[in-house]
Parts: C-alpha cells; sequence; structure tokens
C-alpha cells in the first residue's frame, strides 16, 4: 500500500541546536500533518499544512516549530532551538483529501534532545 | 478539548478467540472515528473507520459506533497471532477547515496467544 517515509529514523542533538525532521508523503496526497508522542503518552496533533500554507496547530506547535514543503518536495519540521522537553516521537501523516479520508503515517522520528 | 480514552490498557487473547476494545469521547462534534494498529517499529495503520451509528464489518472486525453515548467499540474475532499489536482509536470532529486533526487514545495493547 501507499508508504510514508521519513528520514531519520533517530537523531540525537544537543539543546539549543536546531533539527530538521523530514517526511516523504504518499505521492498524490495533498494534506500534511505532525504528531508527536512522549514515551508512555497519548500520540497529540501538531499541525496540518495544506497549499502551502498551515491551515491548523495545537498549543504543542510552540513559535520555535515551523513547517514547510518547498516546491513538492519532502515535507519537513524545523524545530529552532531544541529544549529537553522537545524529545519524543514524531510521526508524520498526509492524506488525499480532509473528512473522511484516511491519514498515512510513517514509521517516526525519534528525536532525542541532550 | 477533546478527551479520548480507551480500554482495557492491556488484553491477553487466545488464538481463535474474541477481542474486544472500548473508546469513550467527550466532544459531541465529533464526526469521524477510526481504528489504528500499530505493530512494533512501524508508523500507525488505519484498520477501519466508522462515520455512521450502528455496527460496520470488515471481515473479522467490527466497529460499533454510538454517537450518542460517546463510545467507539472494536472486535475482532478469530484473532491470529499477527494480530498482536498496539490499537488507537481516533476521533476528528465535524470541521469547515481544511484538514483533520485526529484526537487518538493512549492505545491497548492487544497479545494473542497461540
Amino acid at each position: 500500500g501507499p508508504k510514508v517515509l521519513q528520514i531519520p529514523s533517530h537523531q540525537i542533538i544537543d539543546m539549543g541546536q536546531m533539527v530538521t525532521l523530514n517526511c516523504d508523503p504518499v505521492s498524490n496526497h495533498l494534506y500534511f500533518y505532525w504528531y508527536k508522542q512522549i514515551l508512555g503518552q497519548q500520540m497529540e496533533f501538531l499541525v496540518n499544512f495544506y497549499n502551502g500554507k498551515v491551515m491548523e496547530k495545537s498549543k504543542l506547535f510552540k513559535d520555535q516549530f515551523s513547517v514547510e514543503r518547498p516546491d513538492g518536495s519532502y515535507f519537513t519540521l524545523k524545530i529552532q532551538p531544541t529544549a529537553l522537553e522537545d524529545s519524543a516521537v514524531y510521526f508524520c501523516a498526509s492524506s488525499w483529501a480532509w473528512g473522511g479520508y484516511e491519514q498515512y503515517f510513517g514509521p517516526g522520528t525519534r528525536l532525542t534532545v541532550l | 478539548q477533546q478527551k479520548v480514552q480507551q480500554s482495557p490498557e492491556s488484553l491477553i487473547v487466545p488464538e481463535g478467540g474474541m477481542a474486544s476494545l472500548n473508546c469513550t469521547f467527550s466532544d459531541r462534534n465529533s464526526q469521524y472515528f477510526w481504528w489504528y494498529r500499530q505493530h512494533s517499529g512501524e508508523g500507525p495503520k488505519a484498520l477501519m473507520s466508522i462515520f455512521s451509528n450502528g455496527d460496520k464489518k470488515e471481515g473479522r472486525f467490527t466497529a460499533h459506533l454510538n454517537k450518542a453515548s460517546l463510545y467507539v467499540s472494536l472486535h475482532i474475532k478469530d484473532s491470529q497471532p499477527s494480530d498482536s499489536a498496539l490499537y488507537f482509536c481516533a476521533v476528528s470532529p465535524m470541521t469547515n477547515s481544511a484538514g483533520n486533526k485526529l484526537t487518538f487514545g493512549i492505545g491497548t495493547r492487544v497479545l494473542v496467544r497461540p
């Protein structure tokens, strides 16, 4: 079936550094999402993105976070600067449309901030 | 703010048995309900969706929705060892804006014993 890829699978960085998480969504999908999961907790919505714009973001999507998808390439989540509480698994998802359309998830990027 | 709760936290089922998973949600404006399954090391994958009150059967899986009672469930008949996974209930609201954020439960871990 359709696959979402995420690069890297693991990232370890020092607090205060910048990190970019990359997502290769399903090729004909138009809507893109990031979710955050802290170990032992529920997966939580961060942001969704359509037609080059953020459509909705949660309170977890701090000012240090940004997303973009330049020219149909990777959909990226950038965190600058990182904080200890950013340590989590970040899942990217994509969907063809919204409403009752399935969101396809990648395998996640485990981010550890030291 | 939407709250999604799942029970039980974990479940051991004999091979060939029935697994029953429960989910409650708090927002009466909820419109779309999904069951996702996650195997270790992978991202969540949609198992099935249900949007109308009543039962929906897909093979060995049956979902039940009762919006008035804020309740959705999943039953797995004739459980197989390959059904061993983490199962998430995910809910999204009716919205006029593009993109659907999913609110996830914490998951039910199912173990099917041969």
